[in-house]
């Protein structure tokens, strides 16, 4: 069981450029998020989708967009990217709507993104 | 506004006991969840306290004192292998979580 996976792992690109990462779930979670975790910050959610065909924005959501057409799959895009998005993104999921619930969070390896 | 306090880094000793903090400030309250993340790697759920009290859980336990708006984690026994970053994380009345930044918990031999 893969459980949750992303892609790529790192990535490095420049500014202006479009980027999207990938992230598939097995698990058949309804709800999923994605997240960025810069150092000496708590993890800050971006956007998330508690089923699919419904998506909402986080604390941080400028810059970001995500779609769900579907319950495995949660691309996030970066439109045209900036050095300040340079960060570990983390997509996760959860069986549980409403941001979580109650239910714990299963996270990704994380995707490592680098803007020039 | 909503925040998370928990130490940067502590220092323990390998067969030892360490507890981390953890103190929050939310609009209501749903739940506190704590964390383990390996350097370079995804965060794993270790525990979820509602009530008051303590759950205990093998060689972690973990503390809720919701009207002090306090938790602990409790790790027992220490192993090497428990060096890593442990995330606090509340929940609040719009089932948000709020993080903490971790901390950084480093075991000497």
């Amino acid at each position: 069981i893969a459980g949750i996976t992303q892609a790529p792992t790192s990535q490095i690109l420049a500014a202006g450029r479009r980027m999207t990462l990938r992230c598939t779930q097995d698990m058949r979670h309804n709800a999923m998020y994605w997240y960025r975790q810069d150092l000496g910050l708590g993890l800050r959610l971006i956007h998330y989708s508690n089923t699919a065909g419904t998506t909402g924005k986080g604390e941080v959501p400028d810059g970001y967009s995500v779609s769900r057409a579907n319950t495995d799959d949660f691309p996030l895009t970066l439109a045209s990217a900036v050095p300040s998005q340079t960060s570990v993104y983390f997509c996760a999921s959860s069986d549980s709507g409403g941001q979580g619930a109650t239910g714990e969070l299963f996270f990704g390896e994380g995707s490592r993104l680098t803007v020039l | 506004g909503q925040n998370i306090d928990q130490p940067t880094e502590m220092t323990a000793t390998e067969g030892a006991i360490v507890q981390i903090n953890c103190t929050y400030q939310t609009s209501g309250f749903n739940g506190l969840f704590w964390y383990q993340q390996h350097a370079g790697e995804a965060p794993t759920f270790l525990s979820y306290n509602v009530l008051d009290g303590l759950e205990e859980k093998g060689r972690f336990s973990s503390f809720l004192s919701r009207s002090k708006g306090y938790s602990y984690l409790l790790l027992k026994e220490l192993q090497m292998k428990d060096s890593a970053s442990y995330l606090c994380a509340a929940m609040d009345s719009n089932y948000q979580l709020i993080w903490g930044a971790g901390t950084k918990l480093i075991i000497k031999p």
